[in-house]
């Protein structure tokens, strides 16, 4: 069966800190990828999502970035953390099957920004 | 472009109670549908997801929802909560040719002894 696994669970870091959030999936091949924010109260902002080694598409532009080097590995970067990146990081994967698949999230990564 | 309202963002059931948790959607062709529902400090569970055929959907948990195209609702219902259904819940759609559903909101469920 197919797991993703996300680390670490909690990370508190100063303003200006660098950052770097991992998933990875198991059980399957060339999935897509994703993530997402989750502020405090509020729904699911899409990041990054990739269908692809390599391929990343932002949705929202930041100083964060994704990176995908390998199939079933991605990451989430900052070179300097900003207050405002403060929240809940959720990674997923979908089956690369075609539009409408189902999304897989992970357990999640709680970024507090001090 | 497709979007998705839950207009109820808490909700308060007694235990034992029915539950009926609202979605509409918007989108031009038949969509992908699906409910989640996130504990506190979790990530997202898929409940069930509506691709096609019959409109009335079996999900985990014991819980169900109903594609009504008329209506452009995917409501997601209960016959009985548990104390433990307490938990954001979240709708969300999909078609086209994009990978990326929408999702909405979220609905809070508060459960009471």
């Amino acid at each position: 069966s197919q797991t993703i696994h996300q680390w670490p669970a909690t990370l508190v870091q100063p303003v200006g800190s660098p950052l770097s959030l991992e998933c990875t999936v198991e059980g399957t091949s060339n999935p897509n990828l994703y993530w997402y924010r989750q502020a405090a109260g509020r729904g699911l902002q899409l990041l990054f999502y990739s269908v692809g080694i390599g391929q990343i598409s932002s949705e929202v532009p930041q100083n964060l970035s994704a990176s995908r080097p390998q199939d079933r590995q991605f990451i989430l970067s900052s070179k300097k953390l900003l207050l405002s990146d403060s929240g809940f990081y959720l990674c997923a994967w979908s089956p690369p099957l075609g539009p409408g698949q189902p999304q897989h999230f992970g357990d999640g990564t709680r970024l507090s920004i001090l | 472009a497709q979007s998705v309202t839950q207009p109820d963002i808490h909700i308060t059931v007694s235990e034992g109670a029915s539950l009926e948790l609202r979605c509409n959607y918007s989108y031009g062709a038949t969509p992908y549908l699906f409910w989640y529902v996130q504990s506190p400090g979790q990530g997202l569970q898929l409940l069930l997801k509506y691709f096609s055929g019959d409109t009335l959907v079996q999900g985990i948990k014991g819980f169900e929802a109903e594609f009504k195209r008329s209506q452009s609702s995917f409501n997601l219902r209960k016959p009985s909560v548990h104390w433990s259904d307490a938990a954001e819940y979240f709708c969300a759609v999909g078609g086209g040719g994009s990978y990326i559903p929408t999702f909405g909101r979220g609905t809070s469920l508060i459960v009471h002894p």
